[in-house]
């Protein structure tokens, strides 16, 4: 069964709402979590790393006003995307790191679509 | 900076046929890991096969193996015996233990498509 959880699948709505998306280690405590986004036909982009209990890490031209995670448990991280616009408009991914020498588990994914 | 490269945008083969997926990474690291994770259409991310870098034998699993050699830093994913679920999107990923937590850096990634 699925270890990572991420809610919502699927969601639409106007310009300058706030969307917030969930992720959910159902059978691990995760320290750090990753967040990713993919359009269409290409491949998956690290957004950030998230850390339970302290800031997130973003990466390179990833501007973390925009996409703000918190990690306040150690089964949920949250990101929202603040003020979406149409060009937000992506697949957002999700992963659990289970340790060094194990690989990540990933979520089934959020397809947001900005209006 | 680590880079992943998938020169295959696309392939097709025709059912039960081999296919081989070619994958190359640009490293200074001695240890990591490589892993080929499948989309399918359904976009869930399923990890297919990893290998450790410190590790010479290839990996494999089931109709799935990798033709690893690090010198050349090359990862190929060879499925054999090709059925119409492995219709999907392949990527190789490749994650450096010595950051930390395993971020990983993905190829461009390959279609496959199996043909009945």
């Amino acid at each position: 069964g699925a270890v990572v959880s991420q809610h919502p699948s699927w969601v639409i709505c106007k310009s300058g709402t706030s969307v917030k998306i969930e992720c959910r280690s159902l059978d691990f405590q995760a320290t750090t979590m990753f967040w990713y986004r993919q359009f269409p036909k290409q491949s998956l982009m690290l957004m950030a790393t998230s850390n339970e209990g302290s800031k997130a890490t973003y990466e390179q031209g990833v501007e973390k006003d925009k996409f703000l995670i918190n990690h306040a448990s150690l089964t949920l991280s949250t990101l929202t995307v603040t003020s979406a616009h149409p060009e937000d408009s992506s697949f957002y991914i999700c992963s659990v790191n289970r340790g060094q020498r194990q690989p990540q588990h990933f979520g089934d994914g959020t397809r947001l679509s900005i209006l | 900076a680590q880079t992943v490269t998938q020169s295959q945008p696309e392939m097709s083969v025709q059912e039960a046929e081999t296919v081989t997926l070619s994958c190359t990474y640009d490293t200074s690291e001695n240890n990591y890991y490589l892993f080929w994770y499948k989309q399918p259409p359904s976009r869930q991310m399923i990890l297919v096969i990893r290998q450790e870098a410190y590790k010479q034998q290839n990996a494999t699993e089931n109709r799935f193996s990798v033709n690893f050699q690090k010198a050349a830093k090359s990862f190929s994913l060879k499925i054999s015996d090709s059925q119409l679920g492995d219709t999907a999107m392949y990527f190789c990923a490749f994650t450096p233990p010595k950051q930390g937590a395993q971020k990983l850096v993905f190829g461009q990634g390959t279609r496959l498509t199996i043909n009945p």
